[in-house]
């Protein structure tokens, strides 16, 4: 198993510009989540997912969309990036409750 | 938002010694998990505590769920350079489709 992988591992952006991050898991868990990590703040909750087809949002949900077409891959789309969305992120799928985490996707916007 | 208190933010200590940190709520939580994450990396999973009181180990370190549902303590027996890292403490409230609740994560670093 290749557990939760991400791409890309690094991005940068431009003010305004858009983009999907990736992530999948082959371990068929039906709950997924994004965090986003900056220094101080811990990991965040910015969306997650309990099964195909179905999302909600987390803590800090403003400025992204998911959607969960299959029980693998859980894209996270930032529509128009902004400078307070330079941030680690990280996908994690869940087997009951224990979270599993991707390796992240380092994100700059200038 | 629901928060963890973990404590302490950091630690800067000498290789050999023992280490402890612990994570406080004013809410109940039926999971506890601890997690490590290397710099640059994903947070790895350590330790999950599933009841009130259980003690539980991998290796060297040693984790419990407190008594009183409401906290939870991580020690690290005999520390090392490659326990270098931020440890981070999750709880969750209800079932398994509730949303963990993170601590704010210890820094720890070893000196040689």
């Amino acid at each position: 198993n290749a557990g939760v992988t991400q791409t890309p591992k690094f991005q940068v952006l431009k003010t305004g510009q858009s983009m999907t991050l990736q992530c999948a898991q082959d371990m068929n868990h039906e709950y997924m989540s994004w965090y986003r990590q900056d220094p101080g703040m811990g990991l965040r909750l910015i969306h997650y997912s309990v099964g195909a087809g179905i999302t909600d949002q987390g803590e800090v949900p403003n400025g992204y969309n998911v959607s969960r077409s299959t029980t693998e891959d859980f894209p996270l789309r930032l529509l128009s990036a902004a400078p307070s969305q330079t941030s680690v992120y990280f996908c994690a799928s869940r087997d009951g409750a224990l979270e599993f985490f991707g390796p992240g996707t380092r994100l700059t916007v200038l | 938002g629901q928060q963890l208190n973990q404590s302490p933010q950091s630690m800067f200590i000498q290789e050999g010694e023992d280490v402890s940190m612990n994570c406080t709520s004013s809410s109940i939580f039926n999971t506890w998990l601890w997690y490590k994450q290397d710099p640059g990396e994903g947070p790895v999973l350590l330790i999950a505590l599933y009841k009130a009181g259980e003690l539980t180990s991998n290796g060297r370190l040693t984790a419990q769920f407190g008594i009183t549902r409401k906290d939870s303590f991580l020690n690290i027996s005999a520390s090392i350079p490659s326990d270098v890292g931020i440890y981070f403490c999750a709880g969750l409230m209800s079932s398994n489709t509730g949303k963990l609740i993170f601590g704010q994560g210890t820094t720890l670093q070893v000196k040689p």
